[in-house]
């Protein structure tokens, strides 16, 4: 069964490095999203993406996130100045555009360490 | 705007208890509804979901019945298993590719 896959796993970085998390979206599928999820709290919309741009964004994806589908497969987050507070699981999902639409299918995460 | 409220965790049962988490929710037009499982350790997986008034969704056994009067989407199982210990999350989306806005999670745990 085809899934969205994330990379790296895990990511420990010093505050105010730049950061880029992975995600390689279902084959096929058009629509592209980030979500967050802080330890024990609720998992966060951050924005999605669409045909080559941000479709909607939330209050949290400041100037400091931006996203990118750098080719065919890939779809990239880049937090360039990391805070303390970033530090969360980051969740990359897709859906496709027929049968499923509102259906989001999510990756493992990446957990992300800001130090 | 949209709202997910979801019972508050951690429950814990014993091994063939019967499971019922609720959830409501509030949200403009009609929403699809989804109730998203997280094992210890792992991402995000959908358990099941309804897109309509009356549909029941289900999957492994979980079962959960979008009922639009009381805007309500309760998560239900018979019989649960240790191996269904994790974190459950209820959440809608309005449709289309739009955001899915999630509950708070509920964390059952399940002990033999």
């Amino acid at each position: 069964e085809p899934e969205v896959t994330q990379t790296p796993s895990h990511q420990v970085t010093q505050m105010g490095q730049e950061v880029i998390l992975r995600c390689v979206p279902i084959s096929n599928h058009l629509y592209f999203y980030w979500y967050r999820q802080i330890l024990g709290q609720k998992v966060e919309f951050l924005v999605s993406f669409y045909n080559n741009e941000i479709s909607e964004k939330s209050e949290i994806f400041d100037d400091q996130f931006s996203v990118e589908r750098p080719d065919g497969s890939n779809f990239t987050l880049k937090i360039r100045s990391t805070k303390l507070e970033d530090s969360a699981m980051y969740f990359c999902a897709s859906s496709d555009n027929l049968i499923t639409k509102e259906t989001q299918y999510f990756g493992p995460g990446t957990r992300l360490l800001v130090l | 705007g949209d709202s997910v409220t979801q019972m508050e965790g951690p429950v814990t049962l014993s091994e063939e208890a019967f499971l019922t988490i609720n959830c409501t929710y509030t949200a403009t037009g009609y929403p699809s509804l989804f109730w998203y499982v997280q094992y210890p350790g792992e991402g995000l997986q959908l358990l099941l979901k309804a897109t309509k008034a009356d549909d029941k969704g289900s999957n492994k056994g979980f079962e959960a019945t979008y009922r639009k009067e009381t805007t309500s989407f309760h998560l239900e199982k018979g019989s649960v298993q240790v191996s269904d210990s994790a974190v459950y999350f209820c959440a809608l989306s309005t449709g289309g590719y739009q955001k899915v806005t999630f509950g708070t999670g509920t964390k059952l745990q399940v002990i033999p």
